[in-house]
């Protein structure tokens, strides 16, 4: 199995700062197609999980531009560019290049 | 808009069986997978099963792979999973979500959840 590996597993931010969380999968992402099979979830507190991003960088419909993914085959990236207090919850990665579908551990973010 | 509403939660003693269901409305069921995805208390997101637009490709994890069994009914836009020998540690909120059909087909809508206690 894909094991995902998240980072930090917390993250206190002050409003209007940025934000950034880190996820390693333990081995590549990168489908034989080009893209990278690494998506982006934001679990809000008492709610289910929303898909963030998809294909490592690309925003599902309707997320802020102020959310927005990057990386490589095993290492990626999640930004914030200005915290909102609406961003509170709990982040996770996943990866769909191949069952069974393996997400990271979270990483809770809160407001300073 | 997409709805899925899971139901047939409750608690079970070990040993026991349950059977869940997510019902859809709001898009094509029949044109998409769908996932079971577990949440124990507590902790993060545990993927658990997938049954494929038509029904005909399944898969699971290991630790449910023989006890839990995914299935769907294209004409009644409901998904199931049943369970059987229920452990302690499978205690968690499912959640129904739809597989997407976009490139790379991530998780793109996810049911409220329902919540399965195993407990004596």
């Amino acid at each position: 199995d894909i094991v995902m590996t998240q980072s930090p597993l917390s993250l206190p931010v002050t409003p209007g700062e940025p934000a950034s969380i880190s996820c390693r999968s333990s081995q590549s992402l990168l489908h034989s197609n080009g893209y990278k099979y690494l998506d982006w979830y934001l679990q809000k507190p008492g709610k289910s999980p929303q898909l963030l991003i998809y294909l490592g960088s690309n925003r599902a419909s309707g997320v802020p531009d102020r959310f927005s993914g990057s990386g490589s085959g095993t290492d990626f990236t999640l930004k914030i560019s200005r915290v909102e207090a609406e961003d509170v919850g709990i982040y996770y990665c996943s990866q769909t290049l191949e069952f069974p579908v393996t997400f990271g551990g979270g990483t809770k973010v809160e407001i300073k | 808009q997409v709805q899925l509403v899971e139901s047939g939660g409750g608690v079970v003693q070990p040993g026991g069986s349950l059977t869940l269901s997510c019902a859809a409305s709001g898009f094509t069921f029949a044109d998409y997978g769908m996932h079971w995805v577990r949440q124990a208390p507590g902790k993060g997101l545990e993927w658990v099963a997938i049954v494929y637009y038509d029904g005909n490709i399944e898969d699971y994890t290991d630790s449910v792979r023989g006890r839990l069994t995914i299935s769907r009914d294209n004409a009644k836009n409901t998904v199931y999973l049943q369970m059987k020998s229920l452990r302690v540690e499978d205690t968690a909120v499912y959640y129904c979500a739809r597989r997407g059909l976009i490139l790379g087909h991530p998780i793109d809508y996810w049911g409220l959840g329902t919540l399965v206690t195993v407990s004596s």
